[in-house]
């Protein structure tokens, strides 16, 4: 399995700010992946993030709203952007360890 | 599109009973599904899984049942229990340029009433 953490565990941003979130994994891993769960909805893939390579964006999301850093094997940062209250979601951490996907707790974000 | 259709979208039952929910998929390049179970407040967690190899797979009281030619899965909860109430997703994944991209259910909320 998969230990993962995720900072903040949610958060209230005003619109038109930023936020940063955080994830951090117990062990390497080459592959991390960002999701979002809006309210009472599925998991949506937002990019896959490979260390020492740009993040792959999911159709939909792009790179100036949701930019991501994938410093280390063990770590990555999603940031929101220019939030809006459409951006409320709880968003989701998440890597592939021997063909199965563990997540992180998520984040609750609600943009007012 | 949505590439992985689940139902019901929640599903009550009594306690004892059986849970199932069921899944369909369209895409055969799909070669692994998996079923996550989520608590308010938390993330995922893998459940249980099949490959498209198998029919059947059974862990506890859980069971995914699989039709390839129907490209149908469905998962049962046996001898339901309240600890049991949370939102069921399930998901089916292809290779993608070297790692399984994961495509999800809408997800079940299931209630166990005592």
């Amino acid at each position: 399995s998969a230990v993962i953490s995720q900072k903040p565990s949610r958060d209230i941003c005003q619109r038109g700010t930023s936020l940063t979130i955080q994830c951090q994994v117990d062990s390497q891993v080459t592959m991390m992946f960002w999701y979002r769960q809006q309210p009472g909805q599925s998991l949506t893939l937002i990019a896959t993030a490979n260390q020492g390579s740009e993040a792959t964006y999911e159709s939909g999301f792009v790179i100036d709203k949701f930019p991501i850093s994938r410093p280390n094997l063990t770590f990555s940062t999603l940031t929101v952007s220019n939030m809006s209250p459409e951006d409320s979601s709880i968003y989701l951490c998440s890597v592939s360890r021997s063909g199965e996907q563990y997540f992180g707790p998520g984040t609750r974000l609600t943009v007012t | 599109q949505q590439q992985v259709k689940q139902s019901p979208q929640s599903l009550i039952v009594q306690k004892g009973g059986i849970s199932i929910i069921n899944c369909a998929y369209e895409n055969t390049a799909f070669d692994y599904f998996p079923w996550y179970q989520q608590f308010p407040g938390k993330g995922p967690a893998l459940l249980i899984a099949i490959r498209p190899d198998v029919s059947e797979k059974k862990e506890g009281r859980f069971t995914i049942s699989f039709n390839k030619s129907a490209k149908q899965f469905s998962l049962h909860i046996m001898d339901s229990q309240p600890g049991d109430s949370a939102t069921y997703f399930c998901a089916a994944s292809q290779n993608s340029g070297g790692y399984q991209k994961v495509t999800f259910g809408i997800g079940t909320k299931l209630q166990v009433i005592p």
